[in-house]
């Protein structure tokens, strides 16, 4: 069975500084990987995805995640955070058949100024 | 504008009595989706749709049914059965074989 876990339910940062969100998974198949985001009282969004062209993924507003195998990691990061970036994240896990998605428990993102 | 409409948005309920949620989406997508939120357990499955008139359970199935007749419609009902059904609810649809999922925004769902 394929699964994800977010290390860290609650990420602080100051406004303008690194925002790095944890994603391990676990897989018996190649994965295909998902970064999505929800406001509150909305649905998700997605962000970014990995299919298994390049490891590192660029979304927009400066996401970024790379994916490592040797660390079944998927970790989204964005080099300065601003306020509009408060929001709930979700990782994601599918297999190839892309049949359902596993998502994650999520981390709650707060931006301070 | 496409998308996928969920309604409604808050229902109450009382104990013991059956209550349908509505989706529908208008991205002719093939896959459709239903997934319950509680805090700090992420999303769940409950069900899904690959195609029409055939579904299969997620990993939290028991005390909901779903039927898929139309592309466009994919209502869930929370049963009687279902012992703790207070929780927000999310449909979604995809395109068949992306994993791209386009979220409604939710239902609340309490039940009193």
């Amino acid at each position: 069975a394929q699964s994800v876990t977010q290390l860290g339910s609650h990420v602080s940062v100051s406004e303008g500084a690194l925002v790095l969100l944890r994603c391990n998974y676990s897989s018996s198949v190649p994965p295909y990987l998902f970064w999505y985001v929800q406001y509150p009282n909305q649905g998700l969004q997605l962000l970014l995805k990995y299919t298994s062209a390049a490891t590192l993924v660029k979304g927009i507003n400066g996401l970024e995640a790379e994916f490592k195998k040797s660390e079944t990691s998927f970790h989204l990061t964005k080099p300065s955070a601003h306020m509009s970036d408060a929001a709930e994240y979700f990782c994601a896990v599918s297999d190839k058949g892309f049949q359902k998605l596993v998502f994650g428990t999520g981390t709650r993102l707060l931006v301070s100024p | 504008d496409g998308g996928i409409t969920q309604s409604p948005k808050y229902l109450f309920r009382k104990e013991g009595q059956n209550v349908t949620l509505s989706c529908e989406q208008n991205l002719n997508h093939d896959a459709m989706y239903w997934y319950r939120q509680d805090p700090g357990q992420g999303l769940r499955l409950i069900y899904y749709s690959q195609i029409v008139n055939d579904f299969q359970k997620g990993d939290i199935a028991e005390g909901y049914s779903v039927s898929r007749e139309k592309k466009e419609s994919f209502p869930l009902t929370v049963t009687s059965a279902q012992k703790n059904p207070t929780a927000f609810y999310l449909c979604a649809s995809s395109p068949t074989r992306t994993g791209e999922l386009f979220f409604g925004e939710g239902s609340r769902l309490t039940v009193l």
